[in-house]
């Protein structure tokens, strides 16, 4: 079956602007998480969402948000871009967000 | 709140040497899942460990979980150049959210 789908793949922004990436998840899947990796940084844990609703939320600022649809696609938002917001946004669909994760090839946003 | 601390950040190792990371979780785990990463790509999943004491083998990789599900170790035997990538441990918190551990860098010598 299809694999994790992000668009786009990479992103070019500027400071003050806002952005939307995209997750399509593995058909079947209701949980989709998203996660900021920056360069030799782990996997910083932004929200999951199961089933349209937001059920877990890291520790991030509240410009970071985000959405599900009834079909288990996810949108994340970030508004008001910082050039700290550079990173490599990745999404990973599950049956659960504790069960085995699969990931999205990521969103590369940069920030100018 | 919960934490899953992973050592070492990075090891450098010459090919055909044995490589090992571990994690510890401040809290009892009622699983343990590891990942690697590759360079320039995606956090694939490798194994999920369940039991107490389990130890697991894929090839010249070893995973073991600890008897008190606090910890858990991955041990490489005979590293290759296809090892090289971030290894990642993660574990449930009470919340049903995986806690993942900073990542082990295995860095090939040349």
């Amino acid at each position: 079956k299809a694999g994790v789908t992000q668009t786009p793949r990479y992103l070019i922004k500027t400071r003050g602007q806002q952005v939307t990436l995209s997750c399509s998840p593995i058909s079947g899947h209701r949980s989709v998480s998203w996660y900021q990796q920056t360069p030799g940084q782990g996997l910083q844990f932004l929200f999951e969402y199961f089933s349209e609703t937001q059920r877990n939320k890291g520790n991030f600022p509240g410009r970071f948000s985000g959405r599900q649809f009834s079909n288990s696609r996810s949108e994340m938002n970030v508004s008001t871009l910082e050039l700290g917001d550079s990173a490599l946004y990745l999404c990973a669909s599950s049956h659960g967000g504790y069960n085995e994760q699969f990931f999205g090839p990521g969103t590369r946003l940069t920030v100018l | 709140g919960q934490q899953v601390m992973q050592i070492p950040q990075y090891q450098h190792v010459q090919e055909g040497e044995d490589f090992t990371t571990y994690c510890n979780s401040s809290t009892t785990l009622s699983n343990i899942q590891w990942y690697k990463q590759r360079p320039g790509g995606h956090p694939v999943f490798l194994i999920q460990l369940v039991k107490s004491g389990e130890v697991k083998k894929q090839k010249r990789l070893t995973f073991q979980f600890g008897e008190a599900k606090k910890n858990s170790s991955l041990h490489i035997t005979a590293t290759q150049t296809t090892d090289v990538g971030t290894y990642f441990c993660a574990g449930p918190d009470s919340n049903y959210q995986l806690i993942w551990g900073a990542g082990t860098k295995l860095i090939i010598k040349p």
